[in-house]
């Protein structure tokens, strides 16, 4: 699976949206950019994935770049509910799941 | 629909003894899998079962071993446990046969070894 590289951190003001970025410059084609948040100890959730066109769902927005090297996740307002650590993802699917988490991006939401 | 769920949430346990762990999937979920989050290893892919058989295994020694049962659910087991095995142990559910197939996670379970 390809490696991602996501900041360590970033801040956000309430209301405000938050980009938060992910290269991933050494995606195959039949690779797709999924996205989960965790909040402190919890289980990971499912935000949201693509393969080459944007997507967008009722929690955010995913764009990725033309050549897929590169995506942002959006979340257009966000809350101090938000606050979490965000894993960009790539991932063959096969038919199998497995899932290699990287180290993520801590965004801390202030009011 | 009801979310996958771990029992126990929390257990603690001693140098040298054995635990099992135990998850079960989103209603219809036939692919189960489990990892285990530390704060200096992160989140690391254990294994996965499909129908019953293991499809895919991370890098960890025998001492982690798993199985899945014929209504999906499934339970982890380590063995003689050590110090380093404390962590979160979390379990994803998901159809297991399809493309773009997304996993969705429970709450864990909170492994403490003393």
């Amino acid at each position: 699976d390809a490696k991602t590289t996501q900041p360590p951190s970033m801040d956000c003001a309430e209301g405000r949206a938050a980009n938060l970025p992910c290269n991933h410059s050494t995606i195959s084609g039949n690779e797709y950019v999924y996205w989960y948040r965790q909040i402190h100890s919890q289980g990971p959730q499912y935000i949201i994935h693509g393969l080459k066109n944007n997507e967008t769902n009722e929690m955010a927005s995913l764009i990725i770049t033309e050549d897929r090297k590169s995506s942002t996740l959006i979340l257009p307002h966000a809350t101090l509910r938000d606050t979490a650590v965000y894993y960009c993802i790539v991932r063959v699917l096969v038919r199998t799941d497995k899932l290699i988490f990287g180290t993520g991006t801590r965004l801390q939401v202030f009011p | 629909k009801a979310g996958v769920t771990q029992t126990p949430r929390y257990l603690i346990k001693t140098r040298g003894q054995q635990v099992t762990l135990s998850c079960s999937p989103i209603s219809g979920h036939r692919s189960v899998s489990w990892y285990q989050q530390t704060p200096g290893q992160g989140l690391q892919f254990l294994f996965e079962y499909f129908s019953e058989t293991q499809r895919n295994k991370g890098n960890f020694p025998g001492r982690f071993s798993g199985r899945q049962f014929s209504n999906s659910r499934s339970e982890m087991n380590v063995s003689t446990l050590e110090l380093g095995d404390s962590a979160l142990y979390l379990c994803a559910s998901s159809l297991g046969d399809r493309e773009a197939d997304t996993q969705y996670f429970g709450p864990g379970t909170r492994l403490t070894v003393l």
